[in-house]
């Protein structure tokens, strides 16, 4: 069974701060990962997925196959990063459905 | 060009209603996705579409729940004799991906149920 575990309900950090969101992942074959946002009042979005290793709104995240993990880490908070994020993963099976972690809040505070 | 769309964005239900959710996905857009989001928790899948066909109808939790999809574009998702445990955020999304390959999944607003 694929599974997506995100340690952190919440974090609060000041701006300026480096933020750094865990997520962890068990699946037997190669999946995709996926780092998804949810604004205030706005729907969810995807911010970033492993295979484009990119970098947007100053956040990377770098999957690592031997840990299992796909953290996400921005050097510098800003107060807009203020939101919902939701680490997932896609199988390739059922139309890439995908699995979500259960969110982490990020507060970045003034 | 518009989203994808969710009506109606709020439904509250008495328990043992029946009650019917609307998704319109972006236009083109073959995979259509149900997922139902539970307060304080991640998004958690239902039920998939590739056009009308039904392909994967694993996560839906009992046979109260029923999704369609005729004409591959339009979904609807009925909850019948709804229970409190159905209460919960239901978010409709969209991908012009097909099986084989992954394209991003655009999602709706959401319908926020609350079954008294």
């Amino acid at each position: 069974a694929q599974r997506v575990t995100q340690p952190e309900k919440l974090l609060s950090v000041f701006k300026g701060a480096p933020v750094e969101l865990k997520c962890n992942y068990s699946y037997s074959g190669s999946p995709e990962l996926f780092w998804y946002v949810q604004y205030s009042r706005q729907r969810l979005q995807l911010l970033l997925r492993h295979i484009s290793r990119e970098s947007i709104k100053g956040f990377t995240a770098d999957l690592n196959k031997g840990e299992t993990s796909f953290h996400l880490k921005k050097p510098f908070a800003q107060e807009e990063d203020s939101a919902m994020y939701y680490c997932a993963l896609s199988g390739g099976a059922a139309g890439n459905k995908l699995t979500f972690g259960g969110g982490t809040r990020v507060l970045v505070k003034p | 060009g518009a989203g994808v769309s969710q009506s109606p964005r709020y439904k509250v239900a008495k328990r043992g209603q029946d009650v019917a959710l609307r998704c319109d996905p972006i236009s083109g857009h073959v995979s259509l996705f149900w997922y139902q989001q539970a307060l304080g928790q991640g998004p958690e899948f239902l039920t998939y579409f590739q056009n009308e066909a039904q392909l994967d109808k694993s996560g839906l939790p009992s046979d109260r729940f029923f999704a369609e999809r005729p004409e591959g574009s339009v979904s609807t998702l009925k909850i019948q004799r709804t229970q409190q445990e159905d209460s919960a955020v239901y978010l409709c999304a969209s991908s012009s991906a097909t099986q084989s390959s992954y394209n991003e999944q655009f999602f709706g607003p959401g319908t926020r149920l609350t079954v008294l």
